[in-house]
């Protein structure tokens, strides 16, 4: 079984910190996604990567940074807090796949981040 | 630019049939798929459909037109335990990535 494991389940900081969010796969896959969670927007990506040091900003990347050193990890990075940054991040991981074929993202359970 | 909608919330008894409908506009479309999400847990996959028409896995079925940038997920013989998000997702608009609809909350009433 894919496991994804997030580092936090719950986290609080304080505006102004720089925040660090971790992502492990198990599973060798070479795609790699941050997505936040909010009550009626679904789920919205922040940043992907297809492959080590490479990244691809998603629809909001505005506040956010990542980093992919090693293939099974991948860290998402809030340079300075906000409270509208509040929000549940979750961490998904999928095999890369051409045209029409599909590879399921696996997701981790979730970082519910509070920013104060 | 990438959207997706689908309605949110619908509400059936169990033992009956449910339709969420998705239409999207994506670039670049690959295929949509089909997620579920419990109340405090990871969404999970459901199903994918590249190419148009119905596919069935046990209960819940997908469908998709891509004339029409439409999908719908059905789910037969409701159970309590379906009651749960829904979300459509679209492959495209560069490579791998997927983007997800705003979600169908399903609640499922005795």
């Amino acid at each position: 079984d894919v496991k994804v494991t997030q580092s936090s389940r719950y986290l609080v900081k304080r505006t102004g910190e720089k925040v660090f969010l971790e992502c492990v796969q198990d599973m060798d896959h070479e795609n790699m996604f941050w997505y936040r969670q909010d009550p009626g927007l679904g789920l919205r990506l922040i940043y992907f990567s297809y492959d080590v040091k490479m990244k691809e900003k998603g629809d909001i990347p505005e506040g956010y940074s990542v980093s992919r050193e090693k293939k099974e990890r991948f860290s998402l990075i809030l340079e300075s807090a906000s409270t509208n940054q509040t929000s549940m991040y979750l961490c998904a991981s999928s095999s890369i796949t051409l045209g029409l074929d599909n590879s399921p993202l696996h997701f981790g359970n979730g970082t519910r981040l509070t920013v104060t | 630019g990438q959207s997706l909608e689908q309605p949110s919330e619908v509400t059936a008894v169990e033992g009956a049939i449910v339709q969420i409908n998705c239409t999207y506009q994506t670039s670049g479309f690959y295929g949509l798929s089909w997620y579920q999400q419990h109340d405090g847990g990871a969404p999970t996959f459901l199903s994918y459909n590249a190419l148009d028409g119905l596919e069935e896995t046990g209960r819940f079925s997908s469908f998709l037109s891509r004339s029409d940038s439409y999908g719908y997920l059905l789910l037969q013989e409701l159970q309590m335990k379906d009651s749960a998000s829904y979300f459509c997702a679209a492959k495209g608009g560069g490579g791998n990535k997927l983007t997800f609809g705003t979600g169908t909350q399903l609640k499922v009433e005795l």
